[in-house]
């Protein structure tokens, strides 16, 4: 299967970037996508990238897909309180398969 | 369409008991999957149909779980004799018939197992 690797937390203040980065090991992986999820809550999706691309962004949100380095990561621009919350990265190659997830949290 | 619901959103059970829960996704959203998130851990994936049709198991579904999804619509997992280990959120999600389409979940069965 699928390895998916993420940092397990990262703290900025409001109004700085985060980056939360990623890493997988199956070169096949055709889809990613970044998901937020708030405590007690399922999973939203924010964002997502075809393994044919370099770059997306949406509004405040940045995806970066180096697939060399089978790296991923989401820049959240202007940080606020309101996107604390545990950031996941999912790749599919035959199913989906998600890293432990990384806890944001921002200082006001 | 309000998205992906599940029932119950909590529930407590005692060691031994079964349970069930229930899934509705997206009206046109053909695909359905199933996983087990526990404190600390991305989903894992446990099941997906197409219609009807339970096209995968992960190894994760012991003998205990079983999933249904008669109609092609609404789904249930239930859980027999469940143990301490059950003890997990468990997380229905939807998408479109392409593979690998975008999934969208629904908010989470917190299950308890004292």
């Amino acid at each position: 299967g699928e390895d998916v690797e993420q940092s397990l937390f990262l703290s900025v203040r409001e109004g700085d970037s985060s980056v939360i980065n990623c890493t997988y090991t199956d070169s096949s992986s055709t889809y990613l996508y970044w998901y937020k999820q708030e405590p007690g809550a399922g999973l939203q999706l924010l964002t997502y990238i075809f393994s044919n691309m370099d770059m997306k962004q949406d509004q405040r949100l940045t995806v970066l897909l180096n697939k060399k380095d089978k790296h991923l990561s989401l820049r959240i621009a202007d940080t606020q309180t309101g996107d604390s919350a545990i950031y996941f990265c999912a790749v599919f190659s035959n199913q989906f398969y998600f890293g432990t997830g990384t806890s944001l949290t921002v200082i006001p | 369409d309000t998205g992906v619901s599940q029932d119950p959103r909590h529930k407590i059970t005692k060691r031994g008991q079964n349970v069930t829960f229930r899934c509705d996704p997206i009206s046109e959203h053909n695909r359905l999957y199933w996983y087990r998130q526990t404190l600390g851990q991305g989903p894992e994936f446990l099941t997906y149909f197409q219609n009807e049709a339970q096209l995968e198991k992960s190894r994760l579904l012991s003998d205990r779980f079983s999933a249904e999804r008669p109609k092609g619509s609404f789904s249930t997992l239930e859980i027999q004799r469940t143990e301490q280990g059950d003890s997990a959120m468990y997380l229905c999600a939807s998408s479109t018939r392409d593979r690998g389409g975008t999934q969208y979940f629904g908010p989470g069965t917190r299950l308890l197992v004292l």
